[in-house]
């Protein structure tokens, strides 16, 4: 069964300085990987996908993530984080098989941002 | 267009009480799934469907029951609530091709006493 690691749990950045968040994923072969985004009592918003072709992924608001495959990981990347990016960040796995949409997430990471 | 809605927002719920917990899309998507975020967890998949009349078991099952009548509605039942199901559950949906992303409602947050 496919698994999804986020190894940081919080995260805190000053407002203007880079970002990277981890995810390692387990799986037998080439997933499909997202990014999603929950602002304090909503739902989950996609900030970017990847299914096959280039590897580095361009999303919403500034974000990308990059595939590699030696490394089993789709890390996200911001150049410059705005406070509005404070949120939690979940990535995920999916086995979009027959039998349905079975989506693996991690334990997401919690972005806090300085001022 | 509202997208996946979700009702109700907050239940109190005794343990062993029952209830249903709405969703409705107005997206014409064919799959519709629950899913249970607790903290450190991520998102668990309880139930799934492919379509009107097609429902199959996730990855936390247990204690829950789903039916899909319709391609608009997923109610997702809790026949007799423990406080082990206190969590914040989505309802999600998408479109039939591979490639579609899931779309979530806004969560209903359920407490167990």
């Amino acid at each position: 069964a496919q698994s999804v690691t986020q190894p940081d749990i919080h995260i805190t950045v000053s407002e203007g300085a880079s970002l990277e968040l981890r995810c390692n994923y387990s799986y037998g072969a080439t997933p499909y990987l997202f990014w999603y985004v929950q602002s304090p009592g909503q739902g989950l918003q996609l900030l970017l996908k990847y299914f096959s072709g280039d590897t580095l992924v361009q999303g919403i608001k500034g974000f990308e993530a990059e595939f590699k495959r030696s490394q089993s990981s789709f890390n996200l990347r911001k150049p410059s984080v705005h406070w509005s990016d404070a949120a939690e960040y979940f990535c995920a796995v999916g086995l979009f098989n027959n039998a349905g949409n079975m989506l693996t997430f991690g334990g997401g990471t919690r972005l806090m941002v300085k001022p | 267009n509202a997208g996946v809605t979700q009702t109700p927002k907050f239940q109190v719920l005794k343990t062993g009480q029952s209830m249903t917990l709405q969703c409705a899309q107005d997206m014409n998507h064919e799959y519709m799934s629950w899913y249970r975020q607790d903290p450190g967890m991520g998102l668990r998949l309880i139930h799934y469907s492919v379509g009107a009349g097609i429902t199959d078991q996730g990855e936390v099952p247990n204690g829950y029951n789903v039916s899909r009548s319709t391609t608009e509605d997923f109610p997702l039942r809790l026949l007799s609530a423990a406080p082990s199901q206190t969590s914040v559950y989505f309802c999600a949906s998408r479109q039939g091709e591979r490639n579609s992303p899931l779309h979530f409602g806004n969560g209903t947050r359920l407490t167990v006493t």
